[in-house]
């Protein structure tokens, strides 16, 4: 049984690059979820899709966030010009057809920005 | 805004000892779940809880949900080191799309 998996597992980078992460969730998952994590907090919610629908967005979501999932499969989250702010955990999680709440999470992507 | 507090947020307990952790909001939610972290690494789930006043054991873990589904707690009896770690409360609402709102966490370290 395969479980969430997030690539890279760390990515350090300079201030106003660009850098985009993936998840592949659970195969049978259709819910996916992003979520950024700061150090000595829990998880805040950025954004999730069902399928391919892309259907609520956090205000944590600036412009310089997309996140997409194209063929309702995997997922890729960007952040355009970065800024030190950016640094954090982001995770990603799915879950299954009926079961929403109960939510599977990947190891997630650890951002350094310098 | 729902909102879950999480205490205490730190615990440095002996092997051995019992520990409650607790997970309070003003807000109803339609389940709540506990997760464990440990570093560098994403949060393990431990069980959900839908029903007011539900409770679940995993082995040496008690998990309640409380009546009003309101408020959650954890215990743990005999705490051995492997049970270290940071320990989230999430909630959900079935008619917010399943996202989860977490708690701050409980960071506990259980000594040899």
């Amino acid at each position: 049984d395969t479980g969430v998996s997030q690539d890279p597992r760390h990515k350090i980078t300079k201030r106003g690059q660009n850098v985009t992460f993936r998840c592949d969730p659970i195969s049978e998952h259709n819910r996916l979820y992003w979520y950024r994590q700061t150090l000595g907090q829990g998880p805040e919610f950025l954004t999730y899709f069902q399928n391919e629908a892309q259907l609520e967005k956090s205000r944590l979501l600036s412009d310089r966030f997309s996140a997409e999932r194209p063929k309702g499969s995997f997922s890729t989250l960007e952040i355009q010009r970065t800024e030190q702010g950016d640094s954090a955990m982001y995770l990603c999680a799915s879950s299954p057809r009926g079961a929403y709440n109960e939510q599977f999470f990947g190891p997630g992507t650890r951002l350094t920005v310098l | 805004t729902q909102l879950l507090e999480q205490s205490p947020q730190f615990l440095s307990i002996q092997e051995g000892e019992n520990l409650t952790v607790y997970c309070n909001s003003s807000s109803v939610f339609s389940s709540l779940q506990w997760y464990r972290q440990e570093p560098g690494e994403g949060p393990v789930l431990l069980v959900t809880v839908v029903t007011g006043g539900e409770v679940k054991k995993l082995k040496r873990l008690t998990f309640q949900f409380g009546d009003a589904r309101k408020d959650s707690s954890l215990h743990i009896t005999a705490a051995q080191p492997g049970d270290t770690g940071l320990y989230l409360c999430a909630g959900g609402n079935y008619n917010q799309g399943g996202k989860l709102i977490f708690g701050q966490g409980t960071e506990l370290s259980v000594k040899p």
